[in-house]
């Protein structure tokens, strides 16, 4: 099973701000089957990013995500308020797909 | 629109079983993938398994074999899923997802029902 780690556990940051979050796998993900999910209390996840850089349809440009490997990152370059909330990585190549445990994104 | 929408509440007591529904439209049913994915109070996600509408052939993550069973029912577009000897920690909310693209079962989770609580209590 690949475990994924995702660092800061909670990052406090201001509107306008960028946000920086990691992602690391415990073995290399499979052709880059990396997806970030935003996740608002009292809701379902939200698909950001699929295939580690591609952003999933109607999401802004303001959210990217790069790496490949073991080592993935999600960049959100400008905090709007609405983007503070939960974040999850998730490897979606081999079987268990798996989830990162979460970075919380709150207002400093 | 695409949509998933899933059967309501639950509350069960250890031991028991429950069955959950996720009812799809908007789209040919039998092209995606359907995958199930729960998360505890103030957990994570964790995904259980997945079923391919079109032949009913499923992928259990391992922690759930032998107490989780996911069905189809392809003339009403609903997938089912049925976990059974309930403990208190299967307290969670239950999702249905469906992948992004039609041609695999190896994608990210683009359309997610809406959440199915299971309480388990005694």
């Amino acid at each position: 099973e690949i475990v994924l780690t995702q660092s800061p556990g909670t990052l406090s940051l201001s509107p306008g701000e960028r946000a920086t979050l990691s992602c690391r796998a415990s073995q290399s993900v499979s052709s880059s089957y990396l997806a970030w999910y935003q996740q608002k209390s009292g809701q379902a996840p939200r698909l950001l990013i699929y295939g580690a850089s591609s952003r999933a349809t109607g999401i802004p440009d303001r959210f990217s995500g790069s790496g490949s490997g073991t080592d993935f990152t999600l960049t959100i370059s400008r905090l709007e308020p609405e983007d503070f909330a939960v974040y999850y990585c998730q490897q979606y190549g081999n079987s268990p797909r798996t989830f990162g445990q979460g970075t919380k994104v709150e207002i400093k | 629109q695409v949509q998933l929408v899933q059967s309501g509440a639950e509350v069960k007591k250890p031991g028991a079983s429950v069955k959950i529904s996720c009812k799809a439209s908007g789209y040919t049913f039998t092209t995606f993938h359907m995958h199930w994915v729960r998360q505890a109070p103030g957990q994570g996600l964790e995904w259980m398994g997945i079923i391919s509408p079109s032949d009913g052939s499923i992928s259990y993550a391992q922690k759930f074999q032998g107490r989780v069973s996911m069905t189809r029912d392809t003339s009403t577009s609903t997938v089912y899923m049925d976990l059974s000897s309930l403990r208190f920690e299967d307290t969670a909310v239950y999702y249905c997802a469906r992948g992004r693209d039609s041609s695999t079962s190896w994608d990210a989770f683009e359309i997610w029902g809406q959440g199915t609580i299971v309480t388990v209590s005694s």
